[in-house]
């Protein structure tokens, strides 16, 4: 079974701070996906970054990068230049190759202080 | 429309009685997922469809529990004689199979409350 683990239940940052986000996972597939989701306090869980694991780079989306480490088995998310409406839950996400169910850690509240 | 929606966006329900919640994909997306969310938690996967095609629902609590999507569109995840247990938000997300691959788009859930 495949699982993710967020080992920070909850982080703050100083206003246009960077601050940086902790996953593991833990899987023996060689093809899957990983995804960093925002969840404001409205609840809709929207997209912030992916990364396919065959790809080396690490994925980057103007303010957020990911550090992805495939040996380690893990997947950090970097937000730089924090703003107050970056507070929210986030959630590190697994997904095997295919139109598969996704796998979520328990998330990790950040708090932006201005 | 835009996004995916769902409704009633909240339900309270007395113990025992049936729900229904719906879910409204983004036009053209092919497959849907629903995932239940606990008070603090990440959400957890219960059943797939693919078109009309029910592929897993092996996340499904209990038989209590039990989705359709007959004309591959819009989906009704039902929970009969509900428990209190069952309280949770419920998420329901679309994904377009031949865009960005294995990107699911979520709905703002739909909170249920069984008093």
């Amino acid at each position: 079974a495949q699982t993710v683990t967020q080992s920070q239940p909850e982080m703050s940052v100083q206003e246009a701070e960077t601050v940086t986000l902790s996953c593991t996972y833990d899987t023996s597939e060689s093809d899957y996906y990983l995804f960093w989701y925002k969840q404001p306090p409205s609840r809709q869980m929207i997209l912030v970054i992916r990364q396919e694991a065959y790809k080396q780079q690490n994925a980057t989306e103007n303010r957020f990068s990911v550090n992805f480490q495939k040996a380690a088995k893990s997947f950090s998310l970097k937000i730089s230049d924090s703003q107050l409406g970056d507070a929210a839950m986030y959630f590190c996400a697994y997904r095997r190759g295919g139109n598969n169910d996704m796998r979520f850690g328990a998330g990790t509240r950040l708090t932006v202080k201005p | 429309g835009a996004g995916v929606s769902q409704s009633p966006r909240y339900k309270v329900a007395k113990r025992g009685q049936d729900v229904a919640l719906r879910c409204d994909p983004i036009s053209g997306h092919v497959s849907l997922f629903w995932y239940q969310q606990a008070l603090g938690q990440g959400p957890e996967f219960l059943t797939y469809f693919q078109n009309e095609a029910q592929l897993d629902k092996s996340g499904l609590p209990s038989d209590r529990f039990f989705a359709e999507r007959p004309e591959g569109s819009v989906s009704t995840l039902k929970i009969q004689r509900t428990q209190q247990e069952d309280s949770a938000v419920y998420l329901c997300a679309s994904v377009f199979i031949g865009g960005t691959p294995d990107t699911q788009y979520f709905g703002p859930g739909t909170r249920l409350t069984v008093l």
